[in-house]
């Protein structure tokens, strides 16, 4: 993996559904990757940024995984709302520490 | 605390001038990456400053400069702008590059 990858590119699902994406990352000089959320008409926020092989994070219904040594990590959404409705970015800082590499994302669409 | 700001909001130009975009980052943050999107594309990493020090660079033409002060307020300058130029320019600050980073409302310009 050379370059930051997400998948799928769009996903619709109902309310109350649970859903997970994929980013696939490059492994080596790993140094962290982050989880953004980008609403429409708004600036991206940040999720998660996660550092160490095995870490699992958690905020409310939405959490993540990561895995360094194979170069994934997965963002789950646990009873999708509408408001979940939005882009979910990965990106990670790998080689560089001051450089961070983003996918294109994943957009989420939340119906009633 | 004051938020990540980004003037001027939006910008109309011609091709073959020359623009420049501010960024005033979050107090105490010293790190101010900038990143440009175009509609298909993911978010691409302009520069990343740190202390008044540009520390990575990515791909883009040398018509694509910046500069930080020493208050860490950044600014990037585009000269000799082409129709392709036009993009949501966003910036970002952080403690340092592998942090979490906030971002601005961006400036969206539009070259004609």
């Amino acid at each position: 993996i050379l370059n930051v990858e997400q998948s799928p590119q769009s996903l619709h699902v109902q309310e109350g559904d649970s859903t997970n994406f994929t980013c696939s990352f490059p492994s080596s000089n790993f140094y962290a990757l982050h989880w953004y959320r980008w609403e429409t008409a708004k600036s991206p926020e940040a999720l998660f940024v996660m550092t160490l092989n095995g870490d699992e994070k958690k905020k409310g219904r939405i959490s993540a995984t990561l895995n360094t040594k194979e170069g994934y990590s997965y963002l789950y959404i646990k009873g999708s709302q509408p408001e979940d409705s939005a882009t979910y970015l990965c990106a990670s800082n790998t080689g560089t520490a001051s450089k961070l590499t983003f996918g294109t994302g994943t957009r989420l669409q939340v119906t009633l | 605390k004051a938020g990540v700001t980004q003037t001027p909001r939006y910008l109309i130009k011609t091709r073959g001038q020359q623009v420049t975009l501010s960024c005033s980052p979050i107090s105490g943050h010293r790190s101010v990456s900038w990143y440009q999107q175009t509609p298909g594309q993911g978010l691409q990493f302009l520069f990343e400053y740190f202390s008044e020090t540009q520390r990575n660079k990515g791909n883009f033409p040398g018509r694509f400069s910046g500069r930080q002060f020493s208050n860490s307020r950044s600014e990037m300058n585009v000269s000799t702008l082409e129709l392709g130029d036009s993009a949501l320019y966003l910036c970002a600050s952080s403690l340092a590059g592998f942090y979490e980073q906030y971002f601005g409302p961006g400036t969206r310009l539009t070259v004609t």
